[in-house]
C-alpha cells in the first residue's frame, strides 16, 4: 500500500524557516517524481514545488521562488521542503503527493499524504 | 501563464439530481491536461479524472469528465449523498513544468 506521511509543520514567526518531510513507502520511492501542493485555511489548492526521481530538476511558482526549496534522500524514501522567509500567507497544510502511472512527469497526482500544518504568526 | 476559472462558486443540489460542474482555461489546453479533484471536509484530495476524461480508479461510473481546449465539464449523473464535496480541476504545463488549480466549486445539500 502507498503511504505518504508528511511531518514537521509547526508555527513559526514571520520571518522563519522550517523543513517539512514526507516519508513514502509502498512503492519505488526513487524512481518517481514527488510534489507539494498546500491549501491555506478554508481556501482553494496551491502547487508549491515539484522534484525529479533523481532530484536533478527542481520547479517552484513564483510565489514561492528563491524562498523553498525541495529535495530529496533516495536512501532514506523521503522528500523535504526547506522554507525560508515565511510569511502569513504560506499558513496551510502541505501535503505531499505523487502519482506511480509513469516514471517520468505526469499531469496529475493519484497518491496524497494527510498533510501538515503551518502557521505564519507573531 | 493560464488560469482556470471554475462555475459556479456553489452548486445546491438534491440526491439523485445531475450535476455539471464547469472549468475554463484562459489558453488551450495541450494534450488534454486537465483533472479534476473530490476533496471532503478534513481529507486530502482525491484524483478523480484525468487527462479531462479517465476516471481514476475507486470512482463509480457516475462520474464522468468531458471536454477540450479551453472548456471541460464534470458531470454526475446522479448525486448520492457521498458525492457533496468540494471539486478543483487542476491544469498542468510542460514548458517547464508548472500545475493550476481552479478555485474550486463547492457542491452542496439543497
Amino acid at each position: 500500500e502507498v503511504q505518504l506521511l508528511e511531518s514537521g509543520g509547526d508555527l513559526v514567526q514571520p520571518g522563519g524557516s522550517l523543513r517539512l518531510s514526507c516519508a513514502a513507502s509502498g512503492f519505488t520511492f526513487s524512481a518517481y517524481v514527488m510534489s507539494w501542493v498546500r491549501q491555506a485555511p478554508g481556501k482553494g489548492l496551491e502547487w508549491v514545488s515539484s522534484i525529479t526521481s533523481s532530484g536533478d530538476s527542481t520547479h517552484y511558482p513564483d510565489s514561492v521562488k528563491g524562498r523553498f526549496t525541495i529535495s530529496r534522500d533516495n536512501s532514506k524514501n523521503t522528500v523535504y521542503l526547506q522554507m525560508h522567509s515565511l510569511r502569513a500567507e504560506d499558513t496551510a497544510v502541505y501535503y505531499c503527493a505523487t502519482d506511480l502511472g509513469d516514471t517520468g512527469w505526469l499531469p496529475h497526482w493519484y497518491h496524497w499524504g494527510q498533510g501538515t500544518l503551518v502557521t505564519v504568526s507573531s | 501563464e493560464l488560469v482556470l476559472t471554475q462555475s459556479p462558486g456553489t452548486l445546491s443540489l438534491s440526491p439523485g439530481e445531475r450535476a455539471t460542474l464547469s472549468c475554463r482555461a484562459s489558453q488551450s489546453v495541450t494534450n488534454n491536461y486537465l483533472a479534476w479533484y473530490q476533496q471532503k471536509p478534513g481529507q486530502a484530495p482525491r484524483l478523480l479524472i484525468y487527462r479531462a476524461s479517465y476516471r481514476a480508479e475507486g470512482f463509480p461510473d457516475r462520474f464522468s469528465g468531458s471536454g477540450s481546449g479551453t472548456d471541460f465539464t464534470l458531470t454526475i449523473s446522479r448525486l448520492e449523498p457521498e458525492d457533496f464535496a468540494v471539486y478543483y480541476c487542476q491544469h498542468y504545463g510542460s514548458s517547464p513544468p508548472m500545475f493550476t488549480f481552479g478555485q474550486g466549486t463547492k457542491l452542496d445539500v439543497k
